[in-house]
């Protein structure tokens, strides 16, 4: 079974913290993903990667980082959280050239 | 610039009856469509896809049909069961394009016992 798995549910952070998000797939796809999800407007790509340490920017990257090390992980960083950053984030893993994407449960995050 | 639309945000159906749910797309590039699930707290689950060479897809329940030349497609659900009540997502790629997947607002469906 097909598993995507981000490491926390809730995360409350400070305005100005660095905060790290992880996600974990163990389908040994090429593509990682990163997505927030906001009421109204559905989800915006903030950034994705295709193999192990390239990166590539989607609609919104603006204060975010992302690193992949290795295949199988991918972090996205806020670099000084901000309260605009308070949101639902998605990762999700593909194979190349497939359509499906799959999807973890979700952060949802809080900036106070 | 939406490039994918799902301009209804919520929709109300009576269980047993059919669900219908609509999606737009403006770039014509497009040539793989999606339908995904999602529950609150949880993460989008795939429902159903739809190639452009194909106008129709059957899966059970759900029926994804698509119009190239109005760039619209739409997902029936017959018969409606209260526990598809979710957000349901619309979402397209280019096929070979490594940007994967750009997705609509989303429509809440409540299906009514």
């Amino acid at each position: 079974d097909v598993k995507v798995t981000q490491s926390s549910r809730y995360l409350v952070k400070r305005t100005g913290e660095k905060v790290f998000l992880e996600c974990v797939q163990d389908m040994d796809h090429e593509n990682m993903f990163w997505y927030r999800q906001d009421p109204g407007l559905g989800l915006r790509l903030i950034y994705f990667s295709y193999d192990v340490k390239m990166k590539e920017k989607g609609d919104i990257p603006e204060g975010y980082s992302v690193s992949r090390e290795k295949k199988e992980r991918f972090s996205l960083i806020l670099e000084s959280a901000s309260t605009n950053q308070t949101s639902m984030y998605l990762c999700a893993s593909s194979l190349s050239g497939m359509g499906e994407a799959f999807f973890g449960q979700g952060t949802r995050l809080t900036v106070v | 610039d939406q490039q994918v639309k799902q301009n209804s945000p919520s929709l109300s159906v009576q269980e047993g009856r059919i669900s219908i749910l609509n999606c737009d797309y403006t770039n014509s590039m497009f040539d793989y469509f999606l339908w995904y699930k999602k529950y609150p707290a949880e993460g989008p689950t795939f429902l159903i896809s739809i190639s452009s060479i194909k106008d129709k897809n059957e899966d059970g329940r759900f029926t994804v049909f698509l119009n190239k030349s109005a760039k619209h497609l739409s997902l029936h659900i017959v018969p409606s069961q209260p526990g598809d009540s979710a957000v349901y997502f619309c979402a397209a790629k280019i096929s070979g394009s490594a940007r994967q997947l750009t997705f609509g607002s989303g429509t809440q469906l409540t299906v009514l016992p």
